[in-house]
């Protein structure tokens, strides 16, 4: 597509509930990153693909996180059994290569709110 | 492990004048980027401008421009003839040029206001 696409754009559930949400990078993008962002905060690092694997998943802050990509595209954050200090802006973003010095374009983000 | 560190909370600029936006980071690498990206009320985040460490020759993008001084770890924004679209979140970030790929580190961000 044009640009980095989320969804849902704001999800509020119940604390205890799952939650899912979809990331859409651009088209040949081999790169995608995760970053949650507390209000008020700077973005942190969850977890990065290169391709299908995730060589990077430093930043899930705990086994209720995970996260999937599938045939190099779209890919899933889920949050099992939410609490309420996981409301935030789940951010996504893709990147050609991955590289260092590149250039990542986000999307606009999916605001989580846990009642 | 690195950090990101952006001292001014908010920043105020009039419309047309220059504002120079503070970053300073802490690493033991000595190669890396640095970045400044932009983050409006639509929440997408937007690249402003980069640099590599490597480069003594401050990133220039337009009317923005950085000051990087890498014994001082220090890495400004500087924005010339602000416009009212400037106004937003500024976030300076770090990266390893090796390593870990994914790992792009954010300050807390710096809230720019424009006034006409």
């Amino acid at each position: 597509g044009a640009g980095v696409s989320q969804s849902p754009s704001n999800k509020v559930t119940e604390k205890g509930k799952d939650v899912e949400l979809r990331c859409d990078p651009i088209s040949g993008h081999t790169a995608l990153y995760w970053y949650r962002q507390r209000l008020g905060q700077g973005l942190e690092f969850l977890i990065y693909f290169q391709g299908n694997s995730a060589p990077d998943k430093s930043g899930l802050p705990s086994d209720r996180f995970s996260a999937e990509r599938t045939g190099e595209s779209v890919s899933t954050l889920t949050i099992q059994r939410t609490q309420q200090e996981d409301s935030a802006v789940y951010l996504c973003a893709s990147s050609l290569l991955g590289q260092g010095g590149e250039k990542l374009f986000f999307g606009s983000g999916t605001q989580l709110s846990v009642l | 492990a690195q950090t990101v560190t952006q001292s001014q909370p908010e920043m105020s600029v009039q419309e047309a004048e220059t504002v120079t936006l503070s970053c300073t980071y802490d690493t033991s690498e000595s190669d890396y980027y640095l970045f400044w990206y932009k983050q409006p009320p639509s929440r997408q985040m937007i690249l402003v401008i980069r640099q590599e460490a490597y480069k003594q020759q401050n990133a220039t993008e337009n009317r923005f421009s950085v000051n990087f001084q890498k014994a001082a770890k220090s890495f400004s924004l500087k924005i010339s003839d602000s416009q009212l679209g400037d106004a937003a979140m500024y976030f300076c970030a770090y990266r390893n040029y090796g390593g870990s790929q994914g790992n792009l580190i954010f300050g807390k961000g710096t809230k720019l206001s424009v006034k006409p």
